[in-house]
């Protein structure tokens, strides 16, 4: 069981560029989210997506693109990266509103 | 909105001495959820334990609890008898009511540390 795979789990990228970063969910979860993590700080939530074809902003969704064409997938866009946006991304599903989130292993993402 | 503060940045603990890390929650939500999470040094979020605001019993999932009292909003996070591999960065998280699925909102954590 795969659960939550998120990929790449590193990349740099330079300032300007674009790249999009995938989850997938083989878990038949509703529910995904992506957050960012900064040093000292927990999770901040950037999208959400209660179900394919609706998505919301969260706490920090400038910079950031989402669709969810699917169930399983739900990508985040980084449009034009910036040295702000360096840091490590997590996606997470879960099945219903308040059940346990389930992780990916994060994405170690380094803007210069 | 809804915050999570976390007090604790750091903690040192004997091993098998019991833990309690602190979390105090805001929200104007009748309904909500209550979650605490570990993220060892290899990065991973591994879930713990889940409180529900009406939930009447305070939750327990092996050595974790989570002391839960409603009227002062916190939602302490307990282990007991702790071990080496529970060093570890503990968060905090709330899901509210508002929407249906706003998300996990995180505290800053706590980083704990077990000394043999």
């Amino acid at each position: 069981n795969a659960g939550v795979t998120q990929t790449p789990k590193f990349q740099v990228l330079k300032t300007g560029q674009s790249m999009t970063l995938q989850c997938a969910q083989d878990m038949n979860h509703e529910y995904m989210s992506w957050y960012r993590q900064d040093p000292g700080m927990g999770l901040r939530l950037i999208h959400y997506s209660v179900g394919a074809g609706i998505t919301d902003q969260g706490e920090v969704p400038n910079g950031y693109n989402v669709s969810r064409s699917t169930t399983e997938d739900f990508p985040l866009r980084l449009l034009s990266a910036a040295p702000s946006q360096t840091s490590v991304y997590f996606c997470a599903s879960n099945v219903r509103v308040n059940t346990e989130a389930f992780f990916g292993q994060g994405t170690r993402l380094t803007v210069v | 909105a809804q915050k999570i503060t976390q007090t604790q940045p750091g903690m040192f603990v004997q091993e098998k001495e019991a833990v309690t890390l602190d979390c105090t929650y805001d929200t104007s939500d009748q309904s909500y959820g209550l979650f605490w999470y570990k993220q060892p040094s290899s990065g991973e979020m591994i879930f713990l334990i889940y409180q529900g605001s009406y939930d009447e019993q305070n939750a327990t999932e092996g050595r974790y609890s989570l002391n839960f009292q409603k009227a002062r909003k916190s939602a302490n996070l307990v282990i007991s008898a702790s071990q080496l591999g529970d060093s570890a960065m503990y968060f905090c998280a709330m899901r509210g009511s508002g929407g249906g699925a706003d998300g996990l909102t995180f505290g800053k954590g706590t980083h704990l540390i077990i000394q043999p």
